[in-house]
């Protein structure tokens, strides 16, 4: 059964600390993918890779970086946290052309 | 203009009754679109592939209108548990694009 899992269903933090969301896949699969969804956004791509040590940014990685140091880990990292950062980050993983299965989501909330 | 546009609803279906969505998408290099069905605080889980020819699944069936470049999602006989937000998304090469999603609320 596919599972992606993320550190944290819920994260309090204050701003200017740094914040480090991790998500793991069990799935062996190729390309992981960062988003934040907000209502009335919708869901907006922050990075994304392709292989290990590999990143591409996605629509909005202002503010943000991403590291992949193992094929089942993509860690998204806030160095300096902003209270615009206050949102819910979905980790998602698929196979290249095949569909995406995320992970349950933190819900991030930065005072 | 967004890349993928939907209704945001809510549509209000009574239990039973058929229910009817499109999604309008602007990149025509699109590749392969999908719906994802979103419970409410849980992570969004894909509901089912769209193929030019148009595919069903038990109650619920899926076209792509290219040449207009909208897709549609049609749940017939509704259940309570159709309640959701339903997400149209467009794959170009490896990325997906979201649209913002359209509510659905089923009542007895």
């Amino acid at each position: 059964d596919v599972k992606v899992t993320q550190s944290s269903r819920y994260l309090v933090k204050r701003t200017g600390e740094k914040v480090f969301l991790e998500c793991v896949q069990d799935m062996d699969h190729e390309n992981m993918f960062w988003y934040r969804q907000d209502p009335g956004l919708g869901l907006r791509l922050i990075y994304f890779s392709y292989d290990v040590k590999m990143k591409e940014k996605g629509d909005i990685p202002e503010g943000y970086s991403v590291s992949r140091e193992k094929k089942e880990r993509f860690s998204l990292i806030l160095e300096s946290a902003s209270t615009n950062q206050t949102s819910m980050y979905l980790c998602a993983s698929s196979n290249p052309g095949d569909t995406q299965y995320f992970g349950p989501g933190t819900r991030l909330t930065v005072l | 203009r967004k890349e993928v546009e939907q209704d945001p609803g809510p549509f209000n279906v009574p239990e039973g009754a058929t229910v009817a969505f499109n999604c309008t998408y602007s990149n025509s290099a699109s590749q392969s679109f999908f719906w994802y069905r979103q419970d409410c605080r849980k992570e969004p889980k894909l509901l089912m592939s769209v193929y030019s020819s148009g595919n069903e699944d038990g109650r619920f069936t899926a076209q792509l209108n290219r040449a207009s470049q909208y897709i549609s999602l049609l749940i017939r006989d509704s259940k309570l548990s159709d309640s959701a937000t339903y997400l149209c998304v467009q794959r170009a090469g490896n990325k997906l694009t979201f649209g913002g999603g359209t509510r659905v609320l089923v009542k007895p």
